[in-house]
């Protein structure tokens, strides 16, 4: 069962390039890395997904190494509105062909004016 | 998301009751999936199913029991509910041919307390 492993928190000034990176040592060769937002209150919502290299869309871009046991989201030029918990999360496949798809523990971003 | 509705939003309950949040979905999605969220613990799966014949344990199933009635209708039941069990709890949806890797959709969550 693979777990990720994010910060707990992070801070940023507005206007600044934030970097999130999520550990995923046990990635299985057919997982993907998908990142999630989460406002208070709110259930989560999709931001990025890949598999390697490089993926960038209107939001973020998504780094990922060539071993792809760590990713790294990349927020450009955060605002106030961004302030929210980051999830990673990381197909998985265990057990009894049973899916256990885990969420990390989040990493919660305050962006400070 | 609109889309994916869970009622009720809040319950408040006691210890030994039988509770049961629903959820409904009109995305047309096969896939359907209840989390758990508690502070500082994220979110952790409780169970999932792929179709309307599917059901499969997640990470946390123990005290817990699911029902999907229809392809759009997805129901957790906690048969004889404990206060540890006070959480968020939040119903998801994801497309057949995208996986469970993929993009899921979260409703808006119910917020339940056991007393």
């Amino acid at each position: 069962l693979a777990k990720t492993t994010q910060p707990i928190s992070m801070d940023s000034y507005e206007g600044q390039e934030v970097n999130i990176t999520c550990s995923h040592n046990n990635i299985a060769t057919n997982d993907y890395i998908t990142w999630y937002q989460q406002f208070p209150s709110q259930g989560p919502r999709f931001i990025i997904q890949g598999y390697k290299t490089k993926v960038t869309n209107e939001v973020a871009s998504l780094f990922i190494p060539a071993d792809r046991k760590s990713s790294t989201l990349s927020l450009p030029r955060v605002s106030l509105s961004d302030t929210a918990v980051y999830y990673c999360l990381v197909g998985d496949r265990s057990g009894a062909g049973s899916y256990q798809l885990t969420f990390g523990k989040g990493t919660k971003l305050s962006v400070i004016p | 998301d609109a889309d994916v509705t869970q009622t009720p939003r809040n319950r408040i309950t006691k210890t030994g009751k039988r509770i049961m949040l629903e959820c409904s979905q009109t995305k047309g999605h096969d896939r359907m999936y209840w989390y758990r969220q508690d502070p500082g613990l994220g979110l952790r799966l409780i169970y999932y199913s792929f179709d309307v014949k599917d059901i499969n344990k997640g990470e946390i199933s123990d005290g817990y029991s699911v029902s999907r009635q229809a392809q759009a209708k997805f129901s957790l039941s906690l048969e004889s509910a404990i206060p540890n069990q006070t959480a968020l709890y939040f119903c998801a949806t994801s497309d057949r041919d995208r996986g469970p890797y993929n993009e899921q959709f979260f409703g808006p969550g119910t917020r339940l307390t056991v007393l």
